[in-house]
């Protein structure tokens, strides 16, 4: 399996500053045949599931506020949230679908 | 708008079996492969089981095969996995999760979630 692992493990922002989550996979996830990388990125918030808000590493779901953007290839990937709102406290999750789906261990943002 | 409701978690002795339901609406769900994902308490997030749209393939967790099952009716909208031989290490919230892609082969990410049902495997 491919083994995703994220950094760091926690990370404190000031509100309307930028935080950057950091995404590492044991092999590429870039499919060559369609140039295309098999990385999504989640948002969890407390008793709460998932929600999607990045996939194939830089699109953005639908109803995503555009402060939140993905970046990288190969096996080096980042969320960036250009200017943190409160809302924003979550735990955030990598995810490969290049094999079996597997997820990195969550970056915890609060609020510095 | 769509929705999966997961439900049937509960607690049970290890080496007993529990079902887990999940009840989508909002889209046509026979034309979508479905997931299975848990989380244990307090833990990150991990892939359990797909089953495509048409039911003929399906692929497991290497820590769940061979001990669950996953199966769907789509004459009622519902997915299910079968859980049995359970183990403390299954402890966990075990989620819904909808394919994106129509006819998806599983290799996908996630588009919905349902909220999770809470199973606990303890004597």
């Amino acid at each position: 399996d491919i083994v995703m692992t994220q950094s760091p493990d926690s990370l404190a922002v000031s509100l309307g500053e930028r935080a950057t989550i950091n995404c590492k996979s044991s092999q590429s996830v870039l499919y060559i045949s369609n140039n295309k990388n098999y990385l999504a990125w989640y948002q969890q918030k407390p008793g709460q599931p998932p929600k999607l808000l990045v996939y194939w590493a830089s699109t953005r779901e639908s109803g995503v506020p555009d402060r939140f953007s993905g970046s990288g290839s190969g096996t080096d990937f980042t969320l960036t949230i250009s200017s943190l709102q409160a809302e924003d406290v979550a735990i955030y999750y990598c995810q490969q679908y290049y094999g079996t789906p597997t997820f990195g261990q969550g970056t915890k943002l609060e609020i510095k | 708008q769509v929705q999966v409701v997961e439900s049937g978690g509960g607690v049970v002795q290890p080496g007993g079996s529990l079902r887990l339901s999940c009840a989508a609406s909002g889209f046509t769900f026979s034309i979508y492969g479905m997931h299975w994902v848990r989380q244990a308490p307090g833990k990150g997030l991990e892939w359990v089981a797909f089953i495509r749209y048409d039911g003929n393939n399906k692929y497991y967790a290497d820590s769940v095969k061979g001990r669950f099952t996953i199966s769907r009716d789509d004459s009622k909208n519902t997915l299910y996995l079968q859980m049995n031989s359970l183990r403390v290490e299954d402890t966990a919230v075990y989620y819904c999760a909808k394919d994106p892609t129509l006819g998806g082969d599983g290799y996908n990410w996630f588009d919905y979630w349902g909220q999770g049902t809470l199973v606990t495997v303890s004597s």
